[in-house]
């Protein structure tokens, strides 16, 4: 198995575009978890889903960040619009149960 | 609420035992995890124990867990270079989520 696999590996943008990270999860996996991490705040919880379903939100920054999962092996996270406090390396991970995580590799993101 | 607190920095001889340690609060929490995460790299779990027990050894890793003080440590016997990482304690707290530590970041130097 080729592991969690995230896109972009790295993204800079402009302040006020809109930025698609995506994830594609191990197969058979039922969790999946966004994460952000910075120096500053460390290693944050976004938002996970169980069987495509979103479970816990209350991570989300604000309005402008939203995720979707359509299908069992594609989930993405949007920000729109981006702004420069985005800026922040962004994992998916995914596991059979919530403890046993894999984490991807991570999208860092910059938005100038 | 859910807390967990880990020292930021632990420095150590190459060779040398290594010991990080993590505090948490929920004592509901069934299973408590190390992960570690080097340099560019996403999380991986290292290692994990079943509250009921208090330790548990794997190689070169020995976890202590004290559930009377929510105390969890992570020892690493004959610390090479190639430990060098930020270690995360995390508890589940009931929840089907992870809460992780700030993590310590293990230097090795020679």
């Amino acid at each position: 198995d080729a592991g969690v696999i995230q896109s972009p590996r790295h993204e800079v943008t402009e302040m006020g575009q809109e930025v698609t990270l995506r994830c594609k999860p191990i197969s058979g996996h039922d969790y999946l978890f966004w994460y952000r991490q910075t120096m500053m705040r460390g290693l944050e919880l976004l938002i996970y889903f169980n069987n495509n379903v979103p479970i816990d939100d209350s991570g989300m920054p604000e309005d402008r960040f939203s995720a979707k999962m359509p299908n069992a092996s594609f989930s993405t996270l949007k920000i729109q619009p981006s702004e420069p406090r985005d800026s922040a390396v962004y994992f998916c991970a995914s596991g059979a149960s919530p403890g046993q995580q894999f984490f991807g590799p991570g999208t860092r993101l910059t938005v100038l | 609420g859910e807390d967990v607190e880990q020292s930021l920095f632990l420095s150590v001889r190459e060779g040398d035992s290594s010991v990080i340690n993590c505090t948490y609060t929920d004592s509901s929490s069934t299973y408590l995890y190390w992960y570690k995460q080097e340099p560019g790299a996403g999380l991986q779990l290292l290692t994990y124990i079943f509250s009921n027990m208090d330790m548990k050894q794997d190689q070169r890793l020995t976890v202590l867990l004290n559930k009377k003080d929510k105390h969890l440590s992570l020892r690493i016997a004959d610390t090479q270079t190639g430990d060098s990482a930020i270690y995360f304690c995390a508890e589940n707290g009931g929840y089907n989520k992870l809460i992780f530590g700030a993590g310590t970041r293990l230097a090795v130097h020679p």
